[in-house]
């Protein structure tokens, strides 16, 4: 149990180009996710917390116009990056919380973003 | 705000060697706390977690963990290093009910033949 999808694991897009990535908590609710992005042999910087619902929470300096978050059910949140530029190609990786568990979060398999 | 420091970016050990990856929180409040890896391309598995029961964490793979509140220290050990276990290690505390994790910069394991 417990798991998390990310779709698409991979994408190439063009600069300029807008692209969905999609979280999917498969067998429970997630009241709440989050994205992270990941550089080349960095640590995981959270960009926002999504709560379904709700608008999302950004972290301090990520623009919420260009990361556009919708958690529109307790098991689908997606991640849109707008008019994508090269310096946006990283690892994304999401999570969600258990709203049965209060000690668990549970991440997607991450999806690489390659804007050329 | 909670921060945590990862000793050693890089540990390298040999197979069957004990691995100790440090991790230090900074907190007046002990935390939950979480050890993560991950490995090539892929998203974060849990390890282990304390969550405020016993201090010695057992999780899966063989590693295990000891909360130290006088230490504020969470150092994730196995006895006997695999080669498997070459990954990338994260340690991540959590304040109270918020599910918002702090990511330490992470501790490039690698295990020598």
């Amino acid at each position: 149990g417990a798991v998390v999808s990310q779709h698409p694991s991979r994408v190439i897009c063009k600069s300029g180009t807008s692209v969905k990535i999609e979280c999917r908590s498969l067998d429970f609710q997630a009241t709440t996710m989050f994205w992270y992005r990941q550089f080349p042999k960095k640590s995981l910087m959270l960009m926002a917390t999504s709560n379904e619902g709700s608008k999302a929470t950004y972290e301090q300096g990520v623009e919420k116009d260009k990361f556009l978050i919708n958690h529109a059910s307790l098991t689908l949140s997606t991640l849109t990056v707008t008019s994508a530029h090269p310096e946006d190609s990283s690892f994304y990786i999401c999570s969600a919380g258990d709203t049965g568990d209060p000690y668990e979060q549970y991440f997607g398999p991450g999806t690489r973003l390659t804007v050329t | 705000a909670q921060s945590v420091t990862q000793l050693g970016s890089h540990v390298s050990v040999s197979e069957g060697a004990l691995v100790l990856l440090r991790c230090n929180y900074s907190s007046s409040v002990p935390p939950y706390l979480f050890w993560y890896v991950q490995y090539p391309n892929q998203g974060l598995q849990l390890l282990l977690k304390y969550t405020s029961a016993a201090t010695l964490v057992k999780g899966i793979n063989g590693f295990e963990a000891e909360f130290k509140k006088s230490e504020t220290s969470f150092h994730l050990t196995k006895p006997s290093a695999h080669m498997s276990d070459a990954a990338e290690y994260f340690c991540a505390p959590r304040r109270g009910s918020n599910y918002k994790l702090t990511f330490g910069k992470g501790t490039l394991l690698t295990v020598n033949p």
